[in-house]
């Protein structure tokens, strides 16, 4: 259980093209969802939570209008890198927590995207 | 804020070792801990978790990790290690109560050596 998906496994794009990624949570609903962004050989940096129904919640230092969140059902979030820059470039990985399950405690990771801006 | 510190970039065990993956953690009140392990270009894999209860905490692939509170530390064990143990860790902490979001430390590579 608690299984969270996330499509495309790898994109590649060319600048100033938008990109979205989807996340899912296939066995559960999830009224949050958060969005990390890993850099190569570094930690994970919180960008945004995601709230089903509303406004994501921005980590400051994060471009709100470049990094579009959506959370439209229980189960699927979108993170849109808009006019996508190589800086953007990176490893984008979801989360969310089986609330209602016995292990609420705990976050549950997507695959990851791997986005490479050219 | 709620903050964890790994202070090791690498960690090198040869295979059958003991290894240590070193944490402290900074929190007001109760502090909620976890270890996940990240292989090449894969998400997060859970390992194992402290709320509260027993100091030492027993999880997945035979991990395990000791909270100390008065050293603010929550270290990552193994008796003997495995070359298929070599990834990346991460200690990470809640930032709050309810649905908050983990926060993790930068993360340290261990490397098994056969």
């Amino acid at each position: 259980g608690a299984v969270v998906s996330q499509h495309p496994s790898r994109v590649i794009c060319k600048s100033g093209t938008s990109v979205k990624i989807e996340c899912r949570s296939l066995d559960f609903q999830a009224t949050t969802m958060f969005w990390y962004r890993q850099f190569p050989k570094k930690s994970l940096m919180l960008m945004a939570t995601s709230n089903e129904g509303s406004k994501a919640t921005y980590e400051q230092g994060v471009e709100k209008d470049k990094f579009l969140i959506n959370h439209a059902s229980l189960t699927l979030s979108t993170l849109t890198v808009t006019s996508a820059h190589p800086e953007d470039s990176s490893f984008y990985i979801c989360s969310a927590r089986d609330w209602w399950s016995g292990r609420a405690d705990e976050q549950f990771f997507g695959p990851g995207t791997r986005l490479t801006v050219l | 804020a709620q903050s964890v510190a790994q202070p090791e970039d690498q960690v090198n065990v040869a295979e059958g070792n003991p290894l240590t993956v070193k944490c402290t953690y900074s929190v007001s009140g109760n502090p909620y801990l976890f270890w996940y392990v990240q292989y090449p270009n894969r998400g997060l894999q859970f390992l194992l978790k402290y709320i509260t209860g027993d100091n030492l905490v027993k999880g997945s692939y035979g991990f395990e990790a000791e909270f100390n509170k008065s050293q603010t530390s929550f270290h990552l064990k193994k008796p003997s290690a495995l070359v298929s143990d070599s990834a990346l860790y991460f200690c990470a902490v809640r930032r709050g109560a309810g649905n908050t979001p983990l926060v993790f430390g930068k993360g340290t590579r261990l490397s098994v050596i056969a």
